[in-house]
């Protein structure tokens, strides 16, 4: 199975911070690579697909980049509701696999 | 409006089994693959199983093979997965999800497959516990 290393584990910001999550696969999945938001209690939500592709309905902040083995999602300008985790995902073969998470807290 | 509502979870014992069910409406069921993941107390999202649009096609994580089962009825637009011999570590929240793709053209006579879970159902939990 591909693993996903999502780093950091939680960080902490501010509204108005930019803030930058990075995801890395065991081998390389070209762009096969999604993230999504979850809050507590809530299914998640699909933010980016295909590594840079944003989701319809999906605020233009988040932004994602990257190929190969190593990419980034990027929050521009943070809002209160965007305090929350976020997974990324390969889709490059089954089993997907999730990254471990990373929390955005205050 | 696109909907995914599952049931069937609740406390089972170790040992025990129970089928999960996953209604979905206002999309075409049968042209999607469709997916377990779930979601154990604090943790992470794990992908347990998935199927292809017409259930020809499934797959399962490791830890769930030889105890999990995934099918599907087209013509009851619903998914199930069938869990036996369930553990204490199997229990979590169990979302259905819809995958979907976009085909994007990479050269002559050859394409990308972007493969993306776009639509989640709000859950349903299994407790395994004695």
């Amino acid at each position: 199975d591909i693993q996903m290393t999502q780093s950091p584990s939680s960080l902490s910001a501010s509204i108005g911070d930019r803030v930058t999550i990075t995801c890395r696969a065991s081998q390389s999945i070209s762009r096969y690579l999604n993230w999504y938001q979850q809050k507590p209690g809530k299914a998640p939500k699909l933010l980016i697909y295909a590594a840079s592709s944003l989701q319809s309905g999906v605020p233009s902040r988040f932004s994602g980049s990257g190929s190969g083995t190593d990419f980034t999602l990027t929050i521009n300008i943070l809002q209160p509701e965007d305090f929350a985790t976020y997974y990324c995902q390969q889709s490059y073969t089954t089993p997907r696999t999730f990254g471990q998470g990373t929390k955005v807290e205050i | 409006e696109v909907q995914l509502v599952e049931s069937g979870g609740g406390l089972v014992q170790p040992g025990g089994s129970l089928r999960l069910s996953c209604a979905a409406s206002g999309f075409t069921f049968s042209s999607y693959w469709m997916h377990w993941v779930r979601q154990a107390p604090g943790m992470g999202l794990v992908g347990v199983s998935r199927i292809n649009s017409d259930g020809s096609s499934t797959s399962y994580a490791d830890s769930v093979k030889g105890r999990f089962t995934i099918s599907r009825d087209n013509a009851k637009n619903t998914l199930y997965l069938q869990m036996n011999s369930l553990r204490a570590e199997d229990t979590a929240v169990y979302y259905c999800v819809r995958e979907d793709i976009e085909v994007e053209p990479a050269s002559i006579d050859q394409y990308y497959y972007y493969y993306y879970m776009d639509v989640w159902g709000k859950g349903t939990t299994v407790t395994v516990s004695s």
